[in-house]
């Protein structure tokens, strides 16, 4: 079965500097999507970025980018010039290849990251 | 505008009765999921369904019931045999196959005493 970790539950960054978040999972398959999305306090589940496993060019959505390791199983989330609104929980996922059937296409998450940002 | 609504946000039960918890999109979307959140534990998946008539169970199905009679709307029973209801539960769906992400409703949050 696949897993993903994020193994910083809790992380801190300074208003307009650089952090990155860590993200790794563990699959046998070769074609899959990874995810990350933001829950800011209001609870709403927002995506922030997204990438295939087949494409070997790390996506990039303005001031997030993405460090995608397929040999070693990493995704990470680099948010550039961080901004007061970008407080929030931040939950790395993993979505199998889905062929119109079976549970493969579900989505499976980490337990979160929780970004505070400090002006 | 196209969305996902949950009604309502704060919900409140007397333990023993069952609940249910509205879920309805128009995304046009044939996939639709409910998940579980608790503190420090991320999102669980309950129930699914990817096309109407047809549902799933997930990976914390017991004590939960779900229908998909209209593509729009997936409700989910939360019954008397769900041990540790109170939590925040979020619907989300997606277009079926490939790497369509889910899109997310508000949540509604669940407190059983």
């Amino acid at each position: 079965a696949q897993t993903v970790t994020q193994s910083q539950p809790e992380m801190s960054v300074q208003e307009a500097e650089t952090v990155t978040l860590s993200c790794t999972y563990d699959t046998s398959e070769s074609d899959y999507y990874l995810f990350w999305y933001k829950q800011p306090p209001s609870r709403q589940m927002i995506l922030v970025i997204r990438q295939e496993a087949y494409k070997q060019q790390n996506a990039t959505e303005n001031r997030f980018s993405v460090n995608f390791q397929k040999a070693a199983k990493s995704f990470s989330l680099k948010i550039s010039d961080s901004q007061l609104g970008d407080a929030a929980m931040y939950f790395c996922a993993y979505k199998g290849y889905m062929n119109y059937g079976g549970s493969q296409g579900n989505l499976i998450f980490g337990k979160g990251t929780k970004l505070s940002v400090k002006p | 505008d196209g969305g996902i609504t949950q009604s309502p946000k704060y919900l409140f039960r007397k333990e023993g009765q069952n609940v249910t918890l509205s879920c309805e999109q128009n995304l046009n979307h044939d996939a639709m999921y409910w998940y579980r959140q608790d503190p420090g534990q991320g999102l669980r998946l309950i129930y699914y369904s990817q096309i109407v008539n047809d549902f799933q169970k997930g990976d914390i199905a017991e004590g939960y019931s779900v229908s998909r009679e209209k593509k729009e709307s997936f409700p989910l029973t939360v019954t008397s045999a769900q041990k540790n209801p109170t939590a925040f539960y979020l619907c989300a769906s997606s277009s079926r196959g490939g790497g369509y992400e889910q899109y997310f409703g508000p949540g509604t949050r669940l407190t059983v005493t």
